[in-house]
């Protein structure tokens, strides 16, 4: 079965450090996204990425970077975590734009205390 | 930023009835993808439907696109209480050929047993 999958399911982290979150896909997927999902604001796109090395700004990409040296792999940084970055994050993968649709991963419920 | 708007933003109903929500956005698309999502999970693709088709089908659900009138409506017909999820719609602008995805705010619903 065809997965995305994503490190953690809850996290809990102090304001000011560094907070790596992890997805991995293994349908040789081209395109990567990380969003956020908040009440009220629905999701937003932070950063995507269409192939290795690649990486493009979403629509809130402040305060986060990304990684993506391995196809399978692409990695979301946030660089010193602030309280307002607690959220659930998405990750999701798609093939060839227009091909498919997204598949997710179960989502990381991230708190910055 | 947020182009389709999903209405209604709530809906309760009862076992066996037909549930129908709609979907507005504004600008020009190459497809338009629905997604459930369970209470605290990542989302799952449903359906998806290209800007050159009216209607599509899959199992217990409609989806229909108006280009025209830049809206799509989401029938689940004979609902059950599994059906019970956060709904969401997803434009493909195909603007930048990444397959990035802007989503609604999406409809909750509630299917009573």
């Amino acid at each position: 079965d065809v997965k995305v999958t994503q490190s953690s399911r809850y996290l809990v982290k102090r304001t000011g450090e560094k907070v790596f979150l992890e997805c991995v896909q293994d349908m040789d997927h081209e395109n990567m996204f990380w969003y956020r999902q908040d009440p009220g604001l629905g999701l937003r796109l932070i950063y995507f990425s269409y192939d290795v090395k690649m990486k493009e700004k979403g629509d809130i990409p402040e305060g986060y970077s990304v990684s993506r040296e391995k196809k399978e792999r692409f990695s979301l940084i946030l660089e010193s975590a602030s309280t307002n970055q607690t959220s659930m994050y998405l990750c999701a993968s798609t093939p060839s734009p227009g091909t498919g649709g997204y598949t997710f991963g179960s989502g990381t419920r991230l708190t910055v205390v | 930023s947020q182009q389709g708007e999903e209405d209604p933003q709530a809906l309760s109903i009862q076992e066996g009835e037909n549930a129908t929500m709609n979907c507005s956005y504004k600008t020009s698309i190459n497809n338009l993808q629905w997604y459930r999502q369970n209470s605290g999970r990542g989302l799952v693709h449903l359906i998806l439907i290209r800007s050159n088709e009216r209607e599509k089908h899959s199992g217990r659900l409609r989806v229909t696109l108006d280009t025209s009138k830049k809206s799509s409506s989401l029938l689940i017909t004979a609902s059950r209480a599994a059906d019970t999820a956060s709904y969401f719609c997803a434009t493909d602008p195909g603007s930048s050929n990444t397959g990035k995805l802007i989503f609604g705010q999406g409809t909750t619903l509630q299917v009573k047993p």
